[in-house]
């Protein structure tokens, strides 16, 4: 059975950092994208950020660029999510997903239950 | 960036009726590579349906997507007390960011 679990957020002041972890099992986690996709208190979804099979690709939204770097360790099982200078809009539940396939492009088949991130003084 | 426009924001329907929701694409998508996520209340999304039509693993057929280009729908043939949620759109074939969607509501009359 596919898990993905997520850990790391809580409550942070605007302008510091945050590392969120997702650990992954049931898969050969090293054959899928894996994505972060974030949901702001009573909004919809938002992509953040994915990363490649070997970690060589790697894509962020707009609003995240030059402040979150996805990252993952294959060896480990894991994904994470280094979140520096943190703003009041990045409050969220952030969610850790696998890709449906192997081959891309492909949808999110499969979701953490999500961590949440507060960032206010 | 791909922007995807849902309509309606909110369905008001009852067991057993109907759902169609659209979502509607600012430019092409490539290769109809178009999802279709169903959320409930304080759970993550769930896929539905991928590649615009496929159904994913364990969805039931009530359950069906159509469209392709710039124009999707989704289809809830009859709807079950279990259906009731909000679902999300996303494209996944142009280059990054792989968008939402703004949600539709589908509650209860």
């Amino acid at each position: 059975e596919v898990q993905l679990v997520e850990s790391g957020g809580g409550l942070v002041q605007p302008g510091g950092s945050l590392r969120l972890s997702c650990a992954a099992s049931g898969f050969t986690f090293s054959s899928y994208w894996m994505s972060w996709v974030r949901q702001a208190p009573g909004k919809g979804l938002e992509w953040v950020a994915n990363i490649k099979q070997d970690g060589s690709e790697k894509y962020y939204v707009d609003s995240v660029k030059g402040r979150f770097t996805i990252s993952r360790d294959n060896a480990k099982n894991s994904l994470y999510l280094q979140m520096n200078s943190l703003r009041a809009e990045d409050t969220a539940v952030y969610y850790c997903a696998r890709d449906f396939e192997g081959s891309s492009p492909s949808p999110l088949g499969y979701w953490g239950q999500g961590t949440l991130v507060t960032v206010s003084s | 960036e791909i922007v995807l426009t849902q309509s309606p924001a909110t369905l008001s329907l009852s067991p057993g009726e109907r759902a169609t929701l659209s979502c509607g694409a600012s430019q092409s998508v490539s290769s109809s590579y178009l999802a279709w996520y169903q959320q409930k209340p304080g759970l993550a999304p769930r896929l539905l349906i991928y590649d615009a039509s496929s159904r994913a693993t364990g969805i039931p057929d009530r359950f069906s997507g159509s469209g392709s280009g710039t124009d999707f729908t989704l289809t809830i043939s009859r709807l079950e007390p279990e259906d009731f949620a909000v679902y999300y759109c996303q494209q996944y074939g142009s280059s990054p960011p792989w968008t939402f969607g703004q949600g539709t509501k589908v509650e209860i009359k």
